[in-house]
Formats: C-alpha cells, structure tokens, sequence
C-alpha cells in the first residue's frame, strides 16, 4: 500500500461531534504535517510534529504520533460545519530510492453537517 | 504579498498549445514545489527546487513538462503540446526550511478542451 495513507477516506458527522482520522506511513520519518485544503484550491497546513514528539496541540486540534507503529492521527473536537474540507497530511520520509521526499496521502474528505 | 500568489487563476487552452503558469512564493524561502491535484484527488508531485542545488524533476509525468525557477524566486511551469489529460489544478508551494511547513497558493484551474 502507498506511504502516507489516510483513513477513513471520508467522514461525516454531526456538528459538535469530534472527528478522527488516520495517517499510516512506512518508513522512519523526520515529521509530519497535517493540512486542510477547502474547495479544491490551496492547502492551509495545520501542525507539525517532529518524529521525537507524541503529541501536539493546537486549538481544537490534536496531533497524535506514534513511531512504533507508524501512525499519526488528528483529532477535531467540538467540529463545526467551517471544519467541513479534506484533510491531508504529509510525511518527510525515505521513498524507494531512499532519498528523503516529502509524500502526500490522498486525504480524508470530512463532512461536518449542521 | 505575504503568501504565495499564482497566474493566472484560471486558464482554458485548446489541445496542442503550450501553456505557462507562473508561481511567485513568498521572499526567502529557498524551497519551491510544484504539485497536480485533478478533481476529487490527492496531490501529484511535480517537481521540486531547494536554493541552487538541481532540481528534483522525478515527478514530472511526460517530457511536455518543464519548470524553471529563474533567480532563485519566480518559478514557471511550461506544458508543451497540451492534452486533455493536462486538465488538473496546479499548486505551487514554498517553504522557508525543505520539507517542512509548506505555504500553498491558490492554485491555476487547467482546463484543455
């Protein structure tokens, strides 16, 4: 399977729910970011977290990181349909030729309805 | 301008021409990308330049597509002989350390009909 996979691919849920959603990656990484990108256009990063580093927060925002099993998660609390957009994230990791390369997943897609 | 600014916003071409997208990123940062992302998808990496080392071109999908970033700021993106495949949203992003938090513009709308 591809590095940097999110799942679900998409979510929906209620306004004030909390939204999860998943980063798998295959090699050591340096960090990861989450990003948002809203109608198609440009993306808008949201955290980084260093490999050395478990958890980060920013407002409603909860990264998690765990390196032994090569996964991240983001965590939206008390979502709200402004939330609604897809979300990507990104590590910076060893590709094939084990070079490092930042590599994209292909995004969950949230729905947040009111 | 504080971010990243692409041109045009849109651009809508007939099959065979050649086209130019342009990407101003934000001053200082050494590290520019350019990514594809067509409709409902993920991003497709295209190519990457870090201060004055060779760019990284292993993502550009075809020879039609060149890109140049001339004084280590402006970049262009050049798609040669169009296709109708080409349609897609091109990115462009910078980043001030390679690799790390990227600043995105709004992106070009490619339509070739």
């Amino acid at each position: 399977s591809q590095q940097g996979e999110e799942d679900p691919q998409a979510l929906s849920i209620q306004e004030g729910e909390n939204a999860t959603m998943n980063c798998s990656y295959k090699t050591s990484i340096n960090n990861l970011q989450w990003y948002r990108q809203n109608s198609g256009r440009g993306l808008v990063h949201l955290i980084l977290i260093r490999s050395n580093e478990r958890e980060k927060h920013s407002g409603r925002l909860r990264v998690t990181l765990d390196t032994s099993k090569k996964s991240s998660s983001l965590l939206i609390t008390a979502s709200r349909a402004a939330d609604t957009a897809s979300y990507f994230c990104a590590t910076d990791a060893l590709n094939a030729g084990n070079n490092r390369k930042l590599i994209w997943g292909l995004g969950t897609s949230l729905a947040v309805n009111p | 301008g504080a971010g990243v600014s692409q041109s045009p916003s849109n651009k809508v071409t007939e099959k065979g021409k050649d086209v130019e997208l342009r990407c101003d990123p934000i001053s200082g940062h050494t590290a520019l990308y350019w990514y594809r992302q067509s409709l409902g998808q993920g991003l497709e990496f295209l190519i990457y330049f870090q201060g004055n080392s060779a760019p990284d071109k292993s993502g550009l999908p075809s020879d039609r597509f060149s890109a140049e970033r001339t004084g280590g700021s402006v970049s262009t993106l050049t798609i040669q002989r169009t296709q109708q495949e080409d349609s897609a949203v091109y990115l462009c992003a910078s980043s001030f350390i390679a690799r790390e938090t990227q600043y995105f513009g709004p992106g070009t709308r490619l339509l070739v009909l």
